[in-house]
């Protein structure tokens, strides 16, 4: 069945530095991505999303590039911050059109002052 | 204030008790989503609708029943609730069918003793 997954649990990286955030995806008909930010006890936060036709899109200090040859996502935070720790999830499209979203694991981000 | 607003935040009740969760919406999106988070799963979808009194089963309905009377109300209800039915609750919606990015609400963290 369809499934989207994340490579690494936990990502600890020092104030200042870039973040590489990767994510894995296994229907290759999908056609549309979504990066979601979740801080502690709230609700996700959508952060920026991709369609199939493009292989990167640039938002305010986040960039999120697509490869569909190897069905892989990633999301890249530049100068990371204290307040970008959180849990991010992948997302993509369900190829039934209804709607729905497939959520990855999530991968917990962890900023070192 | 408009968005998304989950009620209550926090539950606690006793197994076998009926529990109601409150989602309401001032976006007049087509699309609402009921999910539930637990540790090792992300977020798994257990209702959705794509307008009223249109609903569908998501990935783990099971002891879970839902109306959409109003386009802008999606409640949740647990028939009787069951210890493993402890989890925070998130609903989120979206506009049309073809955007689908979904804002999500604060969450209702519900404990079954």
């Amino acid at each position: 069945g369809e499934s989207v997954g994340l490579h690494l649990p936990t990502l600890s990286v020092q104030e200042g530095d870039n973040s590489i955030i990767n994510c894995a995806y296994s229907n290759s008909a999908s056609d549309y991505f979504i990066w979601y930010k979740q801080e502690s006890g709230k609700g996700p936060q959508f952060i920026i999303d991709i369609r199939s036709n493009m292989d990167k899109r640039q938002g305010q200090r986040v960039t999120v590039l697509l490869n569909k040859t190897v069905k892989h996502l990633s999301l890249q935070i530049a100068a990371t911050q204290p307040g970008d720790s959180a849990v991010y999830f992948c997302a993509e499209k369900s190829s039934s059109n209804t709607g729905k979203l497939i959520f990855g694991q999530g991968t917990t981000l962890q900023v070192k002052p | 204030d408009a968005g998304i607003t989950q009620s209550p935040r926090y539950k606690i009740t006793e197994t076998g008790r009926q529990v109601t969760l409150m989602c309401h919406q001032t976006w007049s999106h087509s699309y609402m989503f009921w999910y539930r988070q637990d540790l090792g799963h992300g977020l798994r979808l257990i209702y959705y609708s794509a307008a009223a009194d249109i609903t569908d089963k998501g990935e783990v309905p099971d002891g879970y029943v839902v109306s959409r009377s109003k386009t802008e109300n999606f409640p949740l209800t647990l028939e009787s609730a069951t210890r493993s039915q402890t989890s925070v609750y998130f609903c989120a919606s979206s506009g049309h069918g073809w955007v689908y990015e979904q804002y999500f609400g604060p969450g209702t963290r519900l404990t079954v003793t």
